[in-house]
């Protein structure tokens, strides 16, 4: 059974550029959620998808969007990006949007806004 | 909203010592709980959970114990050795609103030889 896997792993960006980040979910797992983490603190929800729809965003920018495809992969699009967007950009999936799962982390995608 | 609360680290301890990280939460509805581990340069790895009040979640030595009247989740582990060395996360997914896990600020716990 394959993990989620994340790519790439590092990004250098420019300030105001748009970036792309990829999820592969765990092998039979339909929901997907998107974190943003920075240095020192713990993960914050970006926002989850479920079966192709989202069912919830946190405290986030519309800048930051997200798409889920029939095999339940995902990415992560952030515009314009801003100083403030780098940190670690973590997916997870779990087997349904049930709230007894636990969800099962990728490593990360570390960016980094020059 | 949802939130947890954990205990200020670093935590530094020597092998075989008996470790304590404190966790406490507030929610809407009723919870379940989990702790996670993250070693260096890696993502988050689910270590135990805990659905329901009194339940213990245990893994790899530590354990947990969901304690619904003191609304918290301490993680505990008898003897912690230096591949214990990681950063822990308390966290909750709240059954009464969404589903979406609300993570503490996560405790370094750094174990010396």
């Amino acid at each position: 059974e394959t993990g989620v896997t994340q790519s790439p792993t590092h990004l250098i960006k420019t300030r105001g550029q748009q970036v792309t980040l990829r999820c592969s979910s765990q092998s039979g797992h339909n929901t997907v959620s998107w974190y943003q983490q920075a240095l020192g603190q713990g993960p914050q929800f970006i926002f989850q998808y479920y079966r192709e729809e989202e069912n919830g965003r946190g405290n986030f920018p519309p800048r930051f969007s997200g798409l889920q495809f029939p095999n339940y992969s995902s990415e992560l699009n952030v515009n314009a990006l801003e100083l403030d967007d780098s940190a670690l950009y973590l997916c997870a999936s779990s087997p349904s949007a049930g709230f007894n799962y636990g969800y099962t982390f990728g490593s990360g995608t570390r960016l980094t806004v020059v | 909203g949802d939130s947890v609360t954990q205990m200020e680290g670093p935590v530094t301890l020597s092998e075989e010592a008996f470790l304590t990280i404190n966790c406490t939460y507030t929610a809407t509805g009723y919870p379940s709980l989990f702790w996670y581990v993250q070693y260096p340069g890696e993502g988050l790895q689910l270590l135990l959970k805990a659905t329901k009040a009194d339940d213990k979640g245990s893994n790899k030595g530590f354990e947990a114990t969901y304690r619904k009247e003191t609304t918290s989740f301490h993680l505990e582990k008898g003897s912690v050795q230096v591949s214990d060395s990681a950063v822990y996360f308390c966290a909750l997914t709240d059954g009464g609103g969404s589903y979406i896990p609300t993570f503490g600020r996560g405790t370094s716990l750094i174990v010396h030889p």
